[in-house]
Formats: structure tokens, sequence, C-alpha cells
């Protein structure tokens, strides 16, 4: 079946470090996949998108690379923040693309310490 | 900038109680899509509409139903409500024909089913 997984433990990074993120899915041939921030008590709030054609994709400080032979999208944000703490969230098209159905990984939080 | 607004933040209902979520968005998007989300099991599609008075079912539809009468209106109704419908729920809605099935969300009802 059909498999999302990002690491459900927490990441603790001092502030100005780069945060990495993955999100590795099994069973899957996803056009795009996308990323989105959650902060607690809120709604996910969309980041960025990448498609299979491409290898990596950028804005101000997040990057986000799409590897489709290993699985794997790595979500980075560079010179981090302890603004940047929340829970991030990758997801893909689920069945075929037109349904709009999305199928989103579990979170990984993200802890940026002074 | 989209817009999606949930009608409630917070609710508490009693055990057999019918309780309506009620979810609207401003920007004319064709799909909208109710989740639940909880510790651990991540964001779970309850159900989604592709159009006025076009629903399906998502992952876990039991104990659910939805209407959608407008097309900027999304209802969730829980029939008779039970105490593991406890829960975060979030409404979203995308714009099929950009392609990307990039999803709005609203800030979330925090349900509390005693």
């Amino acid at each position: 079946s059909q498999k999302i997984e990002q690491n459900s433990e927490a990441l603790n990074i001092q502030e100005g470090k780069t945060a990495t993120l993955t999100c590795n899915y099994t069973n899957y041939s996803p056009a795009y996949l996308q990323w989105y921030r959650q902060d607690p008590g809120r709604g996910p709030v969309f980041l960025l998108l990448i498609r299979e054609n491409e290898k990596e994709k950028r804005k101000e400080r997040l990057k986000v690379t799409f590897d489709t032979t290993l699985k794997q999208s790595l979500f980075h944000i560079t010179a981090s923040q302890p603004a940047d703490s929340a829970t991030y969230l990758c997801a893909l098209v689920g069945g075929s693309s037109n349904t709009g159905k999305l199928i989103f990984g579990q979170g990984t939080t993200l802890q940026v310490k002074p | 900038d989209v817009k999606v607004t949930q009608s409630s933040r917070y609710l508490v209902k009693r055990t057999g109680e019918k309780v309506f979520l009620e979810c609207v968005q401003d920007m004319d998007h064709e799909n909208m899509f109710w989740y639940r989300q909880d510790p651990g099991l991540g964001l779970r599609l309850i159900y989604f509409s592709y159009d006025v008075k076009m629903k399906e079912k998502g992952d876990i539809p039991e104990g659910y139903s939805v209407s959608r009468e407008k097309k900027e209106r999304f209802s969730l109704i829980l029939e008779s409500a039970s105490t593991n419908q406890t829960s975060m729920y979030l409404c979203a809605s995308s714009d099929p024909s950009r392609g990307q099935e990039t999803q709005y969300f609203g800030p979330g009802t925090r349900l509390l089913v005693l």
C-alpha cells in the first residue's frame, strides 16, 4: 500500500544552523510533492511545491529536493531561527491527480533554540 | 489571499448530540475537504467534494456526513457525536484548474465530546 514516512521524532537544532527534514514514500509515483508548515492549534500553511522533473526548488531560506529514484524529498531551512519552530508536513498527490486529494505525512516537529 | 473560515475554534458537545461544523472559502475553489487530526495519526481525510452537491468518502467517513449546497460552503455533520470523535477538525479547499492541488486550510475546530 502507499505510504509516506516522516521522522516522528522532534528535530532540535541551534539557531543559525541548517535544519534538514526527510520525507520518504513507497508504492507511489507522485507527479509532485508539497511541503506545509503547521503551528500548534492552527491549520497547515503551504510552503513549497516541487515537481517530479525538478531536482531542487528554493524560496528564500527554504530549499526542497526531490529524488524520485530514492523516493525521497529533503526539506532544508538555512540560517534557522526560533520563529521556524513548527511542525512540517510533506504531502503527495493521492491516486489520480485530478481528484485533488493529497496524502499527508505525519509531520516532523522542528525546535530551533536560541 | 485565499481565506478559509471555520464556524468555531472550540466546541464542547455531549455524546449523542448532532454536531454541525461549517467551512466557508472565498476563492471560488472547486474542491473542498474535511480532515481530522489526532496526535500520532496525522491528517486523515474524512470526506471531500469536487463540486456542488458532489461528495466522496475519504479514508475515515464512518460516523460523519457532509453537505455542499453552495460552492463556497462545505459542512461536516456528526449525526450522533461519540467520545472517539474528539479531535481537531480541519477544512481545506483547492483549485484543481491550476494543476497543483495546493490546499488552503482553515484555522481548525477543536471538538471535545463528553
